[in-house]
């Protein structure tokens, strides 16, 4: 049974990186239909997709914080890792990794990790 | 960016009714539009896939329709596990978008 389980600090410090991991068990992240991806959601809020990587290390980014964003893969822990700079307020959230399909037709979210609150505050 | 609007945003029901949320795009999705349901402090769970193909294991009761921009979950008969949060989601162009939720109440 696949699982997806995030972790990394519970807190930052504002204008500091966000740094996450997702651990993926019960199946390989070099999967060739499936891409793996981070979605947070602000406490009360809706949920926003930040982005995709690929088992090449092929990316998709949100253009809404690309340019503080980077997703990387490890194949060899079968893990895959967020970055998130220059924090604010704003990115308080739970933090979910989760798994799509490589098609158009499979681009759906059907496997999600439990989700990691992180808050940003001095 | 493609805008999904979801209404109502909060639903009132009673267990045994019938509930419809409607979910539009602000652009053509065609089918690649999802739904998911979420209960407090647990991550998202995809109910229907492509519009109106149910997932595995998802009961019945749950059905999906539309294409374009209008889109519908009804649950033909609330129970009490089904009072949650929903969100409809396009996978039709990145960014990947979400409605904003609709919250189902107990009455």
């Amino acid at each position: 049974q696949l699982q997806l389980q995030e972790s990394g600090p519970g807190l930052v410090k504002p204008s500091e990186t966000l740094s996450l991991t997702c651990t993926v068990s019960g199946g390989s992240i070099s999967s060739s239909i499936h891409y793996w991806a981070w979605i947070r959601q602000p406490p009360g809020k809706g949920l926003e997709w930040i982005g995709s990587i690929y088992n090449s290390g092929s990316t998709y980014y949100n253009p809404s914080l690309e340019s503080r964003v980077t997703i990387s893969v490890d194949t060899s822990k079968n893990q895959f890792s967020l970055k998130l700079s220059s924090v604010t307020a704003a990115d308080t959230a739970v933090y979910y990794c989760a798994r799509h399909g490589y098609t158009s037709a499979t681009s759906y979210f059907g496997f999600w990790g439990q989700g990691t609150l992180v808050t940003v505050s001095s | 960016d493609i805008q999904l609007t979801q209404s109502p945003s909060t639903l009132s029901a009673s267990v045994g009714d019938r509930v419809t949320i409607t979910c539009r795009a602000s652009q053509s999705v065609t089918s690649w539009l999802a739904w998911y349901q979420q209960k407090p402090g647990k991550a998202p769970n995809v109910l229907i896939s492509k519009a109106s193909s149910l997932e595995s294991g998802v009961p019945s009761r749950f059905s999906g329709s539309g294409s374009g921009t209008e889109f519908t979950l009804t649950i033909s008969s609330l129970q009490p596990d089904d009072f949650a949060t929903y969100y409809c989601q396009q996978y039709r162009t990145y960014p990947c978008t979400f409605g904003q939720g609709t919250k189902l109440e107990i009455k």
